[in-house]
């Protein structure tokens, strides 16, 4: 059964500090793979997608990376600040016989909490 | 650009009773997925459909189905319900596999 693990599962740092929230799956057979975030009460915000094909991806203080041959995936936060409180998602799209996709499988997320 | 919308926001039903959801995609999109989420079990993939079509299904009962019509929007449908149903129902959307999901607010089910 494909299972993606997130670790931890809660944490609480200061402001500023930089985090590395951990990712890890059992099949190096992916799609792609893709890191959300989750407000309390609300759905899901896209933070980065990363390729198969792909090591790593930037998009402001967020940097994820890919390695499948290991199965695992790191999303690396800078500079933290308070608005940054949220739930953390780590989602696979494993392939398929065929070529194809399957749907997103999530992780239980990391529960982040950015103290002022 | 509008985002993915999902009708209604809450709803209340009795256990036994059916309920529709459902999903708006962003315009262009062709593929929508539903998911369940719970606290117990987290996020789950339902099923997915593209251009019409059933491409994918999560492992849940057949009591769990869906539609997408030719226009993307998309319904899902729960018969008989239980208390176990409860849940936030989340829908997505893409444009292509090779692109990442779009998610909407959700509808909180619960189920009495």
């Amino acid at each position: 059964k494909q299972e993606v693990t997130q670790i931890p599962a809660a944490l609480s740092v200061p402001e500023g500090e930089n985090l590395v929230l951990n990712c890890s799956f059992t099949d190096s057979a992916i799609y792609n793979l893709q890191w959300f975030r989750q407000d309390p009460g609300k759905g899901l915000t896209s933070l980065l997608l990363i390729q198969s094909s792909q090591r790593e991806q930037t998009s402001g203080r967020l940097n994820a990376s890919l390695d499948k041959s290991s199965g695992r995936s790191t999303l690396y936060i800078a500079a933290s600040q308070p608005g940054d409180s949220a739930t953390y998602l780590c989602a696979v799209r494993f392939t398929i016989s065929g070529g194809g996709a399957d749907g997103l499988t999530f992780g239980k997320g990391t529960h982040l909490i950015i103290q002022p | 650009k509008a985002g993915v919308t999902q009708t209604p926001r809450y709803l209340i039903k009795t256990r036994g009773q059916q309920v529709t959801l459902s999903c708006s995609p962003i315009s262009g999109h062709r593929s929508v997925s539903w998911y369940q989420q719970t606290p117990g079990q987290g996020l789950q993939f339902l099923f997915e459909y593209f251009s019409e079509t059933q491409r994918n299904k999560g492992n849940f009962p057949g009591r769990f189905s869906g539609r997408q019509f030719s226009n993307s929007r998309s319904e899902m449908n729960v018969s008989t319900l239980e208390l176990g149903d409860s849940a936030l129902y989340l829908c997505a959307s893409s444009i292509r596999d090779t692109y990442g999901y779009t998610f909407g607010s959700g509808t909180r089910l619960t189920v009495v």
